[in-house]
């Protein structure tokens, strides 16, 4: 069964750093692009990042390019999102999910997201 | 960017109802358009790939349309559980962008 568990959010000052964590299982981890997708509550969807399943290509949004830094690490099953320099509209639950393969890349799994606060 | 605009916002509908939901997109995206189905206080959940094919384990009353710039999700028949917002999202482009989302609520 494939399982996707984020971790790491909190409450944070405007101007300051967290490290967001998605353990996978269930799933050839490293054969899939992961994604992070985030969503102010009562709003809708807002896609953040992606990296292939290699670690080789990854995207940012335009909102948080600069700020933001997605990695993997295949051995231990894991994406992380470093958030740096982080603003009040980056308040949003973050959503990592698993990129479909060999289609229209439609994102098939999803975890149950992480809160992130950013507030003096 | 690729701008998505779902219509209606917001919809109510009883229980049998037949929901049709639109999806445009600001060019075209041939058929790179998924749809997603996200109940309260739950993470979204996928339903439909490449605009018309329905993901495994997902009932047949939804279908998908569409390719170029306008896109559907029809309900059939709306069941109870089926109450949720809907979201579109375009997978041609970097960045993935999605609609603003379409709530079914019940009448």
């Amino acid at each position: 069964e494939v399982q996707l568990v984020e971790s790491g959010g909190g409450l944070v000052r405007p101007g300051g750093s967290l490290r967001l964590s998605c353990a996978a299982s269930g799933f050839s981890f490293s054969s899939f692009s992961m994604n992070w997708v985030r969503q102010v509550p009562g709003k809708g969807l807002e896609w953040v990042s992606s990296i292939s399943g290699s670690g080789s290509y990854i995207h940012y949004a335009d909102s948080v390019k600069g700020r933001f830094t997605v990695s993997r690490d295949n051995t231990n099953n894991s994406v992380y999102l470093q958030l740096s320099n982080l603003r009040a509209e980056d308040t949003a639950i973050y959503y990592c999910a698993r990129e479909l393969v060999g289609t229209t890349s439609p994102l098939d799994y999803w975890g149950q997201g992480t809160l992130v606060t950013v507030s003096s | 960017d690729i701008q998505m605009t779902q219509s209606p916002s917001a919809l109510s509908a009883s229980v049998g109802d037949r929901v049709i939901i639109t999806c445009r997109a600001s060019q075209t995206i041939s058929v790179y358009l998924n749809w997603y189905q996200q109940r309260p206080g739950q993470a979204p959940k996928f339903l439909i790939y490449g605009s018309s094919s329905l993901q495994s384990g997902v009932p047949s009353r939804f279908t998908g349309s569409g390719s170029g710039t306008d896109f559907t999700l029809t309900i059939s028949s709306l069941q109870p559980e089926d109450f949720a917002t809907y979201y579109c999202q375009q997978s041609y482009s970097v960045p993935q962008t999605f609609g603003q989302g379409t709530k079914v609520e019940i009448k």
